[in-house]
């Protein structure tokens, strides 16, 4: 079974510039997660779809960043403009739904590495 | 703001000792109960879960959990030098949500 995918992996930009990174969720999961997770620090949520609609958003910051998952599998989360702190390391993650009971899980790709200069 | 704890470490430890990693939270209502192994550079990947109270084997790890304390806790047991890693708590909250601690960073030494 083929995991989470994610791209590019590595971004270097400068600051006030765009990046946009891509996700693709293993195959049948309705649930996509993205987490931001800064150097030292526990991944923090993002933004959580379930299929094409936003579940939660809350710690999105939306002034800057936008997600979209447009017909419910791939992914495509955007930020723009960068600032110094969206350094960090974005991940994209999947589960067969929104709920963790009977073993279901969350599966992470290898994430998207962010420095912003 | 809903809330897991963990202390940041480093954990050190002799390797063939037991590891004994711990996590809070705060939402009194959460249900379900993950530790994920986080190596330097890599994505996290889940060890085990846990949803009742009381304790959870599998292989050398052991998971625990007292809901009334609101505390979880991993065992690592003949720890190994490949255990070296971030150990991060996660907690599904009341309102469904996976919430991660700041990681436990865990050194067995050889």
């Amino acid at each position: 079974e083929a995991g989470v995918a994610q791209s590019p992996r590595y971004k270097i930009i400068e600051k006030r510039q765009s990046v946009a990174f891509w996700c693709n969720p293993i195959s049948g999961h309705a649930t996509l997660y993205w987490y931001q997770q800064i150097l030292g620090q526990g991944p923090k949520l993002l933004i959580q779809f379930q299929n094409n609609g936003v579940v939660d958003d809350s710690q999105l910051p939306k002034d800057r960043f936008s997600a979209e998952r447009l017909k419910g599998v791939d992914s495509t989360l955007k930020i723009q403009p960068a600032k110094l702190e969206d350094s960090a390391v974005y991940l994209c993650a999947s589960s067969l739904d929104l709920f963790f009971f009977s073993g279901n899980t969350i599966y992470f790709g290898e994430g998207s590495w962010l420095t912003v200069v | 703001q809903k809330e897991v704890e963990q202390n940041s470490g480093p954990l050190s430890v002799p390797e063939g000792a037991i590891a004994s990693l711990n996590c809070t939270y705060s939402d009194r209502g959460s249900q379900s109960f993950f530790w994920y192994r986080q190596y330097s550079g890599k994505s996290p990947e889940l060890i085990m879960f846990i949803y009742s109270n009381g304790d959870k084997e599998d292989g050398r790890f052991t998971a625990q959990l007292n809901k009334a304390s609101q505390y979880v806790s991993l065992l690592i047991r003949d720890s190994q030098p490949s255990d070296s890693a971030t150990y991060l708590c996660a907690v599904m909250d009341s309102s469904y949500k996976l919430i991660f601690g700041s990681g436990t960073r865990l050194l067995v030494r050889p």
